[in-house]
C-alpha cells in the first residue's frame, strides 16, 4: 500500500517567492496534520485537518502561512511571501480519526528558503 | 512550554544490550503515549504505543513502560541492533481527534 506521499522533496527558492508544498495521505485516512521540523523547536504541529475541515490552525506561525485540503485525497501547504527563517523541513501525517491511532508520515520536503 | 521532553538528546549503547529511551510529560490530561522512530531523510514512522489505563506494552524487542504518577514514560529495545540506530520521538495524546504533542527527540547510536 502506498503510504502519505509529499511533493516535491527538496525545493529551494529565493526570499519572497510563493512556496506551495503537496501531501496526499493514506487512502482512507480522514485526519491529516502538517508538521514544521527545525533544530530549534523540533517537531512541531502547524495545522489538522479532520475530514478535509481544518480544525485546528492554531500552530500556523503567521498570515504569510495558509492550508487547503480540498478533498479526501490532497492537501496542500503555500508560504507566499517565503522568507529565510522559513527553511525547514515539512512533514505531512495522516491516520484515522480516534485516539491512540497512530499518524503516519510521509517522507517530507526540505526546504530553503535564501 | 514543552509539555513533552527527552532530556537526553543522545545515546550510545553497544550491540546486544540493552536501550533505554525515557520521555516526561506535563500535561495531565494525555492519556496516550507513542513512540516514532526516524532515519535521516525519512519521516517518522511509529513504533509503539501505550494508553493510560496500562502500565506496559510490549511488542517483540520493544517495550513501553508508562508510570503516570510520575508522568513518565520509558521505551525498551532488548536486544539493540546497529539497525536501531535512530532518533526517537515521544509523543502524548489527550484528544479524541489524535493531535500529537512531540519530544525532542533522543538520537540512539548502536554499536556494533
Amino acid at each position: 500500500d502506498a503510504g502519505v506521499i509529499q511533493s516535491p522533496r527538496h525545493e529551494v527558492t529565493e526570499m519572497g517567492q510563493e512556496v506551495t508544498l503537496r501531501c496526499k495521505p493514506i487512502s482512507g485516512h480522514n485526519s491529516l496534520f502538517w508538521y514544521r521540523q527545525t533544530m530549534m523547536r523540533g517537531l512541531e504541529l502547524l495545522i489538522y485537518f479532520n475530514n478535509n475541515v481544518p480544525i485546528d490552525d492554531s500552530g500556523m506561525p503567521e498570515d504569510r502561512f495558509s492550508a487547503k485540503m480540498p478533498n479526501a485525497s490532497f492537501s496542500t501547504l503555500k508560504i507566499q511571501p517565503s522568507e529565510p527563517r522559513d527553511s525547514a523541513v515539512y512533514f505531512c501525517a495522516s491516520s484515522f480519526t480516534g485516539l491512540g491511532q497512530p499518524q503516519h508520515f510521509g517522507d517530507g520536503t526540505r526546504l530553503s528558503i535564501l | 512550554d514543552q509539555q513533552v521532553k527527552q532530556n537526553s538528546p543522545s545515546l550510545s549503547v553497544q550491540e546486544g544490550r540493552i536501550s533505554i529511551l525515557n520521555c516526561d510529560y506535563t500535561n495531565s490530561m494525555f492519556d496516550y503515549f507513542l513512540w516514532y522512530k526516524k532515519y535521516p531523510a525519512e519521516g517518522p514512522t511509529f513504533l509503539i504505543s501505550i494508553s493510560s489505563i496500562k502500565d506496559k506494552n510490549e511488542d517483540g524487542r520493544f517495550t513501553v513502560f508508562l508510570n503516570k504518577s510520575a508522568k513518565h514514560l520509558s521505551l525498551h529495545i532488548v536486544p539493540s541492533q546497529p539497525g536501531d540506530s535512530a532518533v526517537y520521538f515521544c509523543a502524548a495524546s489527550g484528544d479524541a481527534g489524535n493531535m500529537l504533542t512531540f519530544g525532542g527527540g533522543t538520537r540512539l547510536m548502536v554499536k556494533p
